[in-house]
C-alpha cells in the first residue's frame, strides 16, 4: 500500500532559525496536503498542492511539490514560538489520503 | 473553524466495557473518518464513510465498528474495551471529491484500565 514518510521525525531549532520538513511517498500522488497539529490539539489543514513543481507561500511558510509528484517539502523562515507543533503531509493516492509520519517542531526561545 | 464535535473529550473506563465515541458535524459533509493517534505520533485511518449507509475499513486493523445512519453522525463503538485500545481517537469530515481537505474534531482521549 501507499506509504508516506517524513524526515526528520523531530527538530529542535532556536527561535529565528529556519526549519524544513521533507515528505516522500512510495507512489505518485495526485495532490498533497499539509496539516499542522499544535500540542494537545487536532490537525488543521494548511494548504494543498496539485501541480508538478508547484510552489506556494503562506507568509513565512513555503510549500513545494516535487516534479515527479512523489515528494514535497515545507520550509519555515525565521521560526517563531507559535510555529511549535507537528507538521503532517498527506498524500492523495487513488482513493485515500495517507498521512505522513509527521515532524515535531520544538522552538528554543 | 470547522464545526465537528466529538464527545466525550476524555474517557477512563475499565476493561470489558462497551464504549461509543460520538462524532457529529454540521457542515453537511458526505465523507467522514475515524483516526487513531498515539500522542505525537502519526494518524492511522481505522474507518471511513462516503455517506449514509456507507462504511469502509481503513488501513489499521481495528476491533471497533462504525455506523452512518445520518449524514451528520458517525459514531464509533468498541464492544469490549481492552488496554490496547488506549489512545486518542480523532474524527474528521470532508466534502466528496478527490482533493478536499479534512476538518478534524478535538478528539477523544481514551484510557482503558
Amino acid at each position: 500500500g501507499q506509504q508516506v514518510m517524513q524526515i526528520p521525525q523531530y527538530q529542535h531549532v532556536q527561535e529565528g532559525e529556519d526549519f524544513t520538513t521533507y515528505c516522500n511517498s512510495s507512489t505518485t500522488l495526485s495532490n498533497i496536503q499539509w496539516y499542522k497539529q499544535r500540542p494537545g490539539g487536532h490537525p488543521v489543514f494548511l494548504i494543498q498542492l496539485v501541480k508538478s513543481g508547484e510552489v506556494k507561500k503562506q507568509k513565512r511558510l513555503t510549500f513545494q511539490f516535487g516534479e515527479a509528484k512523489k515528494n514535497s517539502s515545507l520550509h519555515i523562515t525565521a521560526t517563531q514560538t507559535t510555529d511549535v507543533g507537528t507538521y503532517f503531509c498527506a498524500g492523495q493516492g487513488n482513493e485515500k489520503l495517507t498521512f505522513g509520519t509527521g515532524t515535531r517542531l520544538t522552538i528554543i526561545p | 473553524e470547522a464545526d465537528i464535535y466529538q464527545t466525550p473529550r476524555y474517557l477512563v473506563i475499565g476493561t470489558g466495557k462497551k464504549i461509543t465515541l460520538e462524532c457529529s458535524q454540521t457542515m453537511g459533509h458526505d465523507k467522514m473518518y475515524w483516526y487513531q493517534q498515539d500522542p505525537g505520533m502519526e494518524l492511522h485511518l481505522i474507518h471511513y464513510s462516503y455517506g449514509v449507509n456507507s462504511t469502509e475499513k481503513g488501513d489499521l486493523s481495528s476491533e471497533s465498528t462504525v455506523s452512518r445512519i445520518r449524514t451528520e453522525h458517525f459514531p464509533l463503538t468498541l464492544e469490549s474495551a481492552r488496554p490496547s485500545h488506549t489512545s486518542q481517537y480523532l474524527c474528521a469530515s470532508s466534502e466528496l471529491g478527490f482533493d478536499q481537505p479534512q476538518h478534524f474534531g478535538d478528539g477523544t482521549r481514551l484510557s482503558i484500565l
